[in-house]
């Protein structure tokens, strides 16, 4: 079955930019989703297709894609970003959705 | 816009049926999207659970497949799950989502319900 690595945490100052890995067989060949989740809270899309994304997500948030490797960015970190982020794709070869294990962000 | 609203028991005894039920509002469960179910355990990370269309297709985690079933009530515009032979490893919070056509991302979701496996 398609795995999806994430790092467990990744810490950032305020103002600095963070970088947030999904690692997966040929992941370059398939659409990464990404999902932000605060304590309580509902997961909210942030990132779609790689690359796009929803209305009222700030313009700080991005992604990208290729190879074994799919990233999602965030610049000029603000201390509201700390939050369980999750990347997801959806395995064709086995039909059904696969979510990365999560990674903490936090904002030092 | 749409909504999505979880709604069911808090608590399961072990190896019965958890039932849940997602209620949209502000469009029909008949549009071309799918409708997911997903869970998280206490402290750990997102797991989907299934997906359905309101033709009634369906696509199960291969890991729960045997246990579950997610059914549409378009009359009722919504959507249930049930897992039967729970234990205490079902104890999640459960969410339900909607995935627009063509794209198993999905963009809108419930704000979710803790069920509790306990006797």
């Amino acid at each position: 079955s398609y795995v999806l690595t994430q790092p467990p945490s990744v810490s950032v100052a305020p103002g600095k930019t963070a970088r947030i890995t999904c690692g997966g067989n040929n992941i370059g060949s398939k659409s990464v989703h990404w999902y932000q989740q605060k304590p309580g809270q509902a997961p909210v899309l942030v990132i779609y297709y790689d690359s796009d994304r929803p209305s009222g997500i700030p313009e700080r948030f991005s992604g990208s894609n290729s190879g074994n490797t799919a990233t999602l960015t965030i610049s000029r970190v603000e201390a509201g970003d700390e939050a369980d982020y999750y990347c997801q794709v959806w395995d064709s070869s086995s039909d059904r959705v696969v979510f990365g294990g999560g990674t903490k962000l936090t904002v030092l | 816009q749409v909504q999505l609203q979880e709604s069911g028991p808090g608590l399961v005894k072990p190896s019965g049926t958890l039932s849940l039920t997602c209620a949209v509002s502000g469009g029909s469960i008949s549009s071309s999207n799918w409708w997911s179910w997903v869970r998280q355990p206490p402290g750990k990370g997102l797991e989907w659970i299934g997906e359905i269309y309101h033709s009634g297709s369906t696509n199960y985690n291969p890991s729960l497949k045997s246990r579950v079933t997610i059914s549409v009530d378009k009359s009722k515009n919504q959507f249930s799950l049930k897992l039967s032979s729970v234990t205490a490893a079902d104890t999640a919070v459960y969410y339900c989502a909607r995935e627009p056509p063509n794209s198993h991302v999905m963009d809108v979701w419930g704000k979710g319900t803790t069920v509790t496996v306990s006797s």
